[in-house]
């Protein structure tokens, strides 16, 4: 069974500094990964996605990714925050063969000034 | 151009309407979603369309009824909803039926439902 672990539920940072949304998942085949963000009352956004190639994925917003296959794990990393940034993040993992994506639990982003 | 289109933005409806949540995409994608959100909880899957056929039920209960009239347009039928059906409603698309290869999922802004 596949699985996504966000351990952080809430991560509090100010604005300007960075920050680091941790993303691990259980998976023993390849895995596509993504990060969705949402913000207040709206639906999912893509952030950014690996498929295959560099590990390192960049997207919008300034935000980038890391996969990393040894630790399994996909980080999600901005050097510096603003208030807009504020919002929930859902990392989440699919494959070939996969019959659905699996999601995080959500890692809440709240940039205080 | 990542658009999926819902409506209504937001519904209350009695424990006995009926009502429809609709969905529209033209991006061509050929396999259509519905989720339920509750708050602060990642979306959990219901329906999947995969070339205009159900392809995936999540053991939804029947008072939640899909119907995909064509490709770039799935309904999500309602009846006799409890109070705890009360959520967001996610519509999404992708190109290709889940599992192939680099298949991405693409969200609407939701359906705010309310059940009184």
């Amino acid at each position: 069974a596949q699985s996504v672990t966000q351990l952080d539920s809430q991560v509090p940072v100010f604005e300007e500094a960075p920050v680091e949304l941790r993303c691990n998942y259980s998976s023993s085949v390849s895995v596509y990964l993504f990060w969705y963000v949402q913000y207040p009352n709206q639906g999912l956004q893509l952030l950014l996605k690996y498929l295959s190639g560099s590990t390192l994925v960049k997207g919008i917003n300034g935000f980038e990714a890391e996969f990393n296959k040894s630790q399994t794990s996909f980080h999600l990393r901005k050097p510096s925050v603003h208030i807009s940034d504020t919002a929930e993040y859902f990392c989440a993992v699919s494959g070939r063969n996969f019959n659905k994506f699996y999601f995080g639990s959500g890692t809440k982003l709240n940039v205080k000034p | 151009d990542t658009e999926v289109t819902q409506t209504p933005k937001h519904l209350v409806m009695g424990m006995t309407n009926k009502k429809s949540l609709k969905c529209e995409q033209h991006m061509g994608h050929r396999a259509m979603y519905w989720y339920k959100q509750k708050a602060k909880k990642p979306p959990e899957l219901m329906f999947v369309y995969s070339y205009e056929k159900l392809s995936i039920n999540e053991s939804v209960p029947s008072r939640f009824s899909p119907e995909c009239p064509n490709s770039s347009l799935l309904n999500l039928h309602l009846h006799a909803l409890q109070p705890e059906d009360s959520a967001l409603y996610l519509c999404a698309s992708s190109q290709d039926a889940p599992g192939t290869s680099g298949n991405t999922i693409y969200f609407g802004e939701g359906s705010w439902l309310t059940v009184v």
